[in-house]
């Protein structure tokens, strides 16, 4: 069947824009992850969503990231006013439910400018 | 907080050997290892729950030490494609499937 998807594959933006990712999980998939993975670093992770609990935010770094999941499907990444630091690739990850193995998506290679 | 992996890099050549350890300062439910190759997103490779069990596949294998709070890879008579950088993942006692990823560990393995 059909991976993690994301989109889009590359983003350029320029510093203080708000940028948009998204995710779409496997299907059937219940939990989604989101992580950041600065050049040659590892996997930073920034928030959780499982079914319709109210998603672990605690990884967010500051209050320009937000994110969203509509029932148990796509997600989006919102990060507003941009700063040269958010430079870096944005990973999606799906795992079926009591499952702990996770399927990552190709991620988001966003670059601020 | 995040599990601290070594060595940080190891250089092999085909058919050697490697061990890689992911030691964390807090209890642990489980662990997992991922490897990712450049420019891919990670791979599940194995995942352990037990204190002390030891699981493999093929010529990778690893073990899960709940006392020690550590775990390690083992990868034997290595190939080209286990070339890599390889990460744990821990998971705190809640068993809340939050996972933390460790720092790393970058494997080459030379012809």
């Amino acid at each position: 069947g059909a991976g993690v998807s994301q989109s889009p594959s590359n983003k350029v933006t320029e510093k203080g824009k708000d940028v948009e990712l998204r995710c779409d999980p496997i299907s059937g998939h219940t939990a989604l992850y989101w992580y950041r993975q600065r050049l040659g670093q590892g996997l930073e992770f920034l928030i959780y969503f499982q079914g319709n609990s109210a998603p672990d935010k605690s990884g967010l770094p500051s209050d320009r990231f937000s994110a969203e999941r509509t029932g148990e499907s796509v997600s989006t990444l919102t990060i507003q006013r941009t700063q040269q630091e958010d430079s870096a690739v944005y990973l999606c990850a799906s795992a079926r439910t009591g499952g702990r193995e996770q399927y990552f998506g190709p991620g988001t290679r966003l670059t601020v400018t | 907080q995040q599990p601290v992996q070594s060595p940080q890099a190891v250089i092999l050549r085909e058919g050697e050997d490697a061990v890689i350890n992911c030691s964390s300062s807090k209890a642990l439910y489980s662990v997992h290892w991922y490897r990712q190759k450049h420019g891919e997103a990670p791979v599940f490779l194995m995942i352990l729950l037990k204190g002390g069990e030891q699981k493999g596949h093929d010529k990778i294998s690893a073990s899960f030490n709940e006392k020690k709070q550590q775990s390690s890879l083992y990868l034997t008579a290595s190939q080209l494609s286990y070339s890599g950088t390889y990460f744990c993942g821990t998971e705190t006692p809640k068993g809340d499937y939050k996972y933390i990823f460790g720092t790393g560990t970058r494997l080459k393995v030379l012809a």
